[in-house]
């Protein structure tokens, strides 16, 4: 099925610990974005992306890395796992900026 | 200054009565407006949007939004909930290239 898909669905990290976690959509969509849901903070943008090879930080890029090598693809890499990096993660695609943005199903991160 | 704003975090309401869910934006946006919904461990799903034309905005599940430009709101309406709108609802904007989010509502359905 079409849509953006999430690698992986859950993840526990030690602290100091990289990893990165996996965004890929197959609707040749040019807007894509990072972000992060924590309780009573709604969503944040972390990152976003206007199409490949672009890149720009949004509320809250600290402690995250991203590049955009093709379309399809936008990961991100969390560089030295803090405990406050414990949160859900949403990828999201949209063909234009105001089509409106397609979510994959969310990483739930935790930080130890 | 806040591009968007949710004026009630949560919202109780009986089943079959109707709701609405509060959004102002700031004037200095641009006026793309949105609505998301995220049922319990899934990701947002698109309600509806406000890009021009009718200021009134017909979405699924038998939602509908209104665009009031001189009140800077664009607030969220269904006449008779069920069980199954139980969800949070997030009100969203674009500014710049960026869609921006409210904290969100949470709907909470009393039988």
């Amino acid at each position: 099925n079409a849509g953006v898909t999430q690698t992986p669905k859950f993840q526990v990290l030690k602290t100091g610990q990289s990893m990165t976690l996996q965004c890929a959509q197959d609707m040749n969509h040019e807007y894509m974005s990072w972000y992060r849901q924590d309780p009573g903070m709604g969503l944040r943008l972390i990152h976003y992306s206007v199409g490949a090879g672009i890149t720009d930080q949004g509320e809250v890029p600290n402690g995250y890395n991203v590049s955009r090598s093709t379309t399809e693809d936008f990961p991100l890499r969390l560089l030295s796992a803090a405990p406050s990096q414990t949160s859900v993660y949403f990828c999201a695609s949209s063909a234009t900026r105001s089509y409106g943005y397609t979510f994959g199903s969310g990483t739930r991160l935790t930080v130890v | 200054a806040q591009s968007v704003t949710q004026l009630d975090s949560q919202v109780p309401v009986f089943e079959e009565a109707p709701v609405e869910l509060r959004c102002n934006y700031s004037s200095s946006v641009s006026v793309y407006l949105f609505w998301y919904v995220q049922y319990p461990n899934q990701g947002l799903q698109l309600l509806l949007k406000y890009l021009s034309g009718s200021t009134l905005v017909k979405g699924i599940n038998g939602f509908e939004a209104e665009f009031n430009k001189s009140q800077t709101s664009f607030h969220l309406r269904k006449p008779s909930v069920h069980i199954s709108d139980t969800a949070e609802y997030f009100c969203a904007v674009i500014r710049d290239d960026k869609i921006i989010f409210g904290k969100g509502t949470r709907l909470h359905i009393l039988p």
